[in-house]
């Protein structure tokens, strides 16, 4: 079964970095790229970044590139999102995906800028 | 940068009754591999996402045969016949032929 476990959330400050974890399991987590999706309060589905199955290329939108970093680790089955120079708009429950085009989501984990 | 057009926003209907979601893409979906990678995927209430189709048309496994995907190109409907209490939530369409976008939601709410 796949599982796919974020961690890392919570509150920060505008300007500030978090750096979130995604542990893995259930599946070859390194023949497969994986993504991080986030949620604003209420609101629809934003893709932030995408990796492939290797980490030698990286994908993000406008909105985050150059702030955000998607990393992963093969040999640990784990997959990281590093976020700095915060801002109020990045505050959203952030999940990560398996998959470029999504097919497993774990089950989420708050982040919330705010002073 | 693709945008996808979800509509409606919400749907009521009664139990038993079918519903129909439409997502048309702002660009051919169609790529270079001649697969069409249009996702259909659920959130219900509380929930994280769950991915329901694939490539329009292909069911994921336990997904019942009530849903149904169809279309091409650009233009692209998710169909509920029969639809049940667990189904209610918010329908999201999915393109990943390029850097991944999604529909602004459907809710589906009862009647």
């Amino acid at each position: 079964e796949v599982q796919l476990v974020e961690s890392g959330g919570g509150l920060v400050q505008p300007g500030r970095s978090l750096k979130l974890s995604c542990a893995a399991s259930g599946f070859t987590f390194s023949s497969f790229a994986m993504a991080w999706v986030r949620q604003a309060p209420k609101k629809g589905l934003e893709w932030v970044a995408t990796i492939t199955s290797g980490g030698s290329n990286t994908y993000y939108p406008d909105s985050v590139k150059g702030r955000f970093t998607i990393s992963r680790d093969n040999a640990k089955s784990t997959l990281y999102l590093q976020m700095d120079s915060l801002r109020s708009e990045d505050t959203a429950t952030y999940y990560c995906a398996k998959g470029r085009v999504p097919d497993y989501w774990g089950q989420g984990v708050m982040v919330t800028v705010s002073s | 940068d693709i945008v996808m057009t979800q509509t409606p926003l919400s749907l009521s209907v009664a139990i038993g009754q079918s519903a129909s979601i439409s997502c048309k893409s702002s660009q051919s979906l169609k790529y270079s591999d001649g697969k069409t990678y249009l996702n259909w995927v659920f959130q219900s209430p509380g929930q994280s996402p769950k991915r329901l189709i694939y490539q329009v048309s292909k069911l994921d496994s336990g997904v019942p045969d009530r849903f149904s995907g169809t279309g091409s190109e650009t233009d692209f409907t998710l169909k509920i016949s029969r639809v049940e209490a667990e189904d209610l939530g918010v329908y999201y369409c999915c393109q990943g032929s390029y850097s991944p976008t999604f529909g602004g939601g459907t809710k589906l709410e009862l009647k």
